[in-house]
């Protein structure tokens, strides 16, 4: 079965430095999606980017960008030029279709705190 | 316009109680999920539906009854409310239920606390 797994309970950087966030999956298949949710304290889930396994180059959304390393099974987010309203959890989640669907699998979650 | 609206925010019931939590999508999807997100933020899903068909039930308790009267809706009822099912519950939806690239776009959740 697939696990996400996010090692970092909680983080902190200071605005305007760059912050790293860990992410390890465990799976057999070699064609799947990774996600990276933000989930503020409005509760509200957002999603920041996502990469295709497949595809060797790592995604970029502005400030956000991955390290997609697919044999370590590793995607982490990096955060560059935080922000105060980059503060929330973030959570990685791997998909992959089976049987005409496809489901989510989330990981812990990492509380990014950042302090002005 | 919310793209993905839940009914109510926020639920106080207690223990032995029926309730139900609505969910609207006006975004035309044709996918929708009901999600649970525990004390310690670990977000889990319980059900798929796609055009009002379920696809995904992930070992729910039958005490979760999951109804879509058409694509646009999906709504959770729960009988006889535990302790254990106090959490936020998360209603989302996706353009198809066959593309596993597809964005998932979030309800604001349902706080549920069952005293």
């Amino acid at each position: 079965a697939q696990t996400v797994t996010q090692s970092q309970p909680e983080m902190s950087v200071q605005e305007a430095e760059t912050v790293t966030l860990s992410c390890t999956y465990d799976t057999s298949e070699s064609d799947y999606y990774l996600f990276w949710y933000k989930q503020p304290p409005s509760r509200q889930m957002i999603l920041v980017i996502r990469q295709e396994a497949y595809k060797q180059q790592n995604a970029t959304e502005n400030r956000f960008s991955v390290n997609f390393q697919k044999a370590a099974k590793s995607f982490s987010l990096k955060i560059s030029d935080s922000q105060l309203g980059d503060a929330a959890m973030y959570f990685c989640a791997y998909s992959r279709s089976a049987a005409g669907t496809y489901k989510y699998i989330f990981g812990t979650g990492t509380r990014l705190k950042v302090l002005a | 316009d919310t793209a993905v609206s839940q009914t109510p925010k926020y639920l106080v019931t207690q223990m032995g109680n029926d309730k139900s939590i609505k969910c609207e999508q006006n975004l035309g999807h044709d996918t929708m999920y009901w999600y649970k997100q525990d004390s310690k933020k670990f977000l889990k899903i319980m059900f798929s539906y796609n055009n009002k068909e379920l696809i995904i039930n992930e070992t729910v308790p039958n005490r979760f009854s999951p109804k879509s009267p058409d694509k646009a809706h999906l709504n959770l009822h729960i009988n006889s409310l535990e302790l254990g099912d106090s959490a936020v519950y998360f209603c989302a939806s996706s353009p198809t239920t066959t593309y596993s690239y597809n964005e998932q776009f979030f309800g604001p959740g349902t706080r549920l606390t069952v005293l």
